[in-house]
């Protein structure tokens, strides 16, 4: 029964370039949520997603970021023409449907970008 | 304000000891409150909910005070394996995301 699948582990990437992150969230689970973690910081919260559309993205910043969550396939985090102040670790996060188990999340192992 | 707020740390303590993470939330319309636990390096694992009359797990002990807009969390006779991150979880209602804590870090030591 796999957990939260994040790839890749760890990216890097120079400034200017495209970084794509993806997550498949644990079986059954049909929310997902990205997160970002600066070195010393707390979790931030960036978007929430269910299958097909976007929920909440009152945390993404408004230009070169953007997510998304197909009916097929896993969500992908896709942030354009990185900067260095990009580089963090980015959390993707599952959770079931059901009210009672909303807020309980279930975090993959996390994507560590690099901007050089 | 900030959304949640947790002791600074590190909290530097001796096996067995007993500590106690104290945390206040700004939102008092906040539904559901949870304590993770976050190793270094690593992504954060749910540890407990917390319930408004209070809930124990093992040595770990939750509690909530409403009134206040406070949580704490208290960890008995503690073990080498409990040093981590504490991350003081709290949601609003309905679908809004989870507002995490920066955290507070326990280092037990031999």
């Amino acid at each position: 029964n796999a957990g939260v699948m994040q790839n890749p582990r760890h990216l890097v990437r120079r400034r200017g370039q495209e970084a794509r992150l993806r997550c498949s969230p644990m079986k059954g689970h049909s929310h997902v949520y990205w997160y970002r973690q600066l070195p010393e910081e707390g979790l931030k919260f960036m978007v929430y997603l269910q299958k097909e559309n976007i929920i909440d993205e009152s945390g993404m910043p408004k230009e070169r970021f953007s997510a998304e969550f197909p009916k097929e396939g896993p969500s992908i985090l896709r942030i354009q023409q990185v900067v260095r102040g990009d580089s963090a670790a980015y959390f993707c996060a599952s959770s079931r449907q059901r009210q009672g188990d909303i807020g309980k999340l279930f975090f993959g192992s996390g994507t560590q970008l690099s901007v050089l | 304000r900030k959304e949640v707020e947790q002791d600074p740390g590190p909290f530097n303590v001796p096996e067995g000891a007993t500590v106690a993470f104290n945390c206040t939330y700004s939102n008092s319309a906040s539904q559901s409150f949870f304590w993770y636990r976050q190793d270094c390096r690593k992504e954060p694992k749910l540890l407990m909910s917390v319930y408004s009359s209070g809930n124990e797990d093992g040595r770990f002990t939750a509690q909530l005070n409403r009134a206040s807009q406070y949580i704490s969390l208290l960890i008995r006779d503690s073990k080498l394996s409990d040093s981590a991150t504490y991350l003081c979880v709290v949601r609003g209602s309905g679908n809004t995301p989870l507002v995490f804590g920066k955290g507070t870090r326990l280092s037990v030591i031999a």
